[in-house]
């Protein structure tokens, strides 16, 4: 199967700190990858759409200068939330779509639990 | 992409079959029914998928009505680490392979009783 790993899978962080989030297709290509933020007892919210060379297209919203995605190989996008404060605090999960699937599964990591302090 | 409508919420005897049913009364003809599930703290996991046609995999099956406007996902035998959200997305699928955003409901809690 296609594995997605994320890292960290945990983070604390104190307000006003920069963090970097990693989303790494381990055994396949991916030709998008999608970031996602889940509030407790919320699903999932989209909030960026990422493909390899080229930049993110950002959910109505969300604040792309806030949250940085750099999706700079076809395995490796990194989602970086700038100057984070408690609000920010959440689950953030990744998924990818693999190159050469004829259609749309997508494979999504562990999440990253951030905390803001 | 249609909407889709799922009980809130479900229980299920340990070994017995879980039935999930969706309901997805807009979808149009070239929309495909997607299952997803998220267990507590995890990313989704994708579980089946259709377009029309029963389906079945190693992990469940997928009845899809004539008229289509709404599905149920089968797990035969639940076991207690079936326990989780399960999501039903209702897509539509283009050539652009890979663009294709999933927007998730609320789902339904599954908890398998033991």
């Amino acid at each position: 199967g296609a594995v997605v790993s994320q890292h960290p899978s945990r983070v604390i962080c104190k307000s006003g700190t920069s963090v970097k989030i990693e989303c790494r297709s381990l055994d396949f290509q991916a030709t998008t990858m999608f970031w996602y933020r889940q509030f407790p007892k919320q699903s999932l919210m989209l909030m960026a759409t990422s493909n390899e060379g080229s930049k993110a297209t950002y959910e109505q919203g969300v604040e792309k200068d806030k949250f940085l995605i750099n999706h700079a190989s076809l395995t490796l996008s990194t989602l970086t939330v700038t100057s984070a404060h408690p609000e920010d605090s959440s689950f953030y999960i990744c998924s990818a779509h693999r190159l050469g699937d004829s259609y749309n599964e997508q494979f999504f990591g562990p999440g990253t639990r951030l905390t803001v302090l | 992409d249609a909407k889709t409508t799922q009980p809130t919420s479900m229980d299920c005897a340990e070994g017995r079959a879980a039935n999930l049913p969706c309901n997805h009364s807009t979808i149009s003809g070239n929309e495909y029914v997607y299952w997803y599930r998220q267990i507590h703290s995890q990313g989704p996991q994708y579980i089946i998928h259709g377009l029309k046609n029963n389906e079945t995999n190693e992990m469940a099956s997928l009845i899809i009505t004539e008229d289509r406007k709404s599905s149920t996902l089968i797990l035969p035998h639940a076991t207690l680490r079936d326990t989780a959200v399960y999501y039903c997305i209702v897509r539509g699928e283009t050539s652009n392979f890979g663009n294709e955003k999933l927007t998730f409901g609320t789902g339904t809690r599954l908890t398998i009783i033991p």
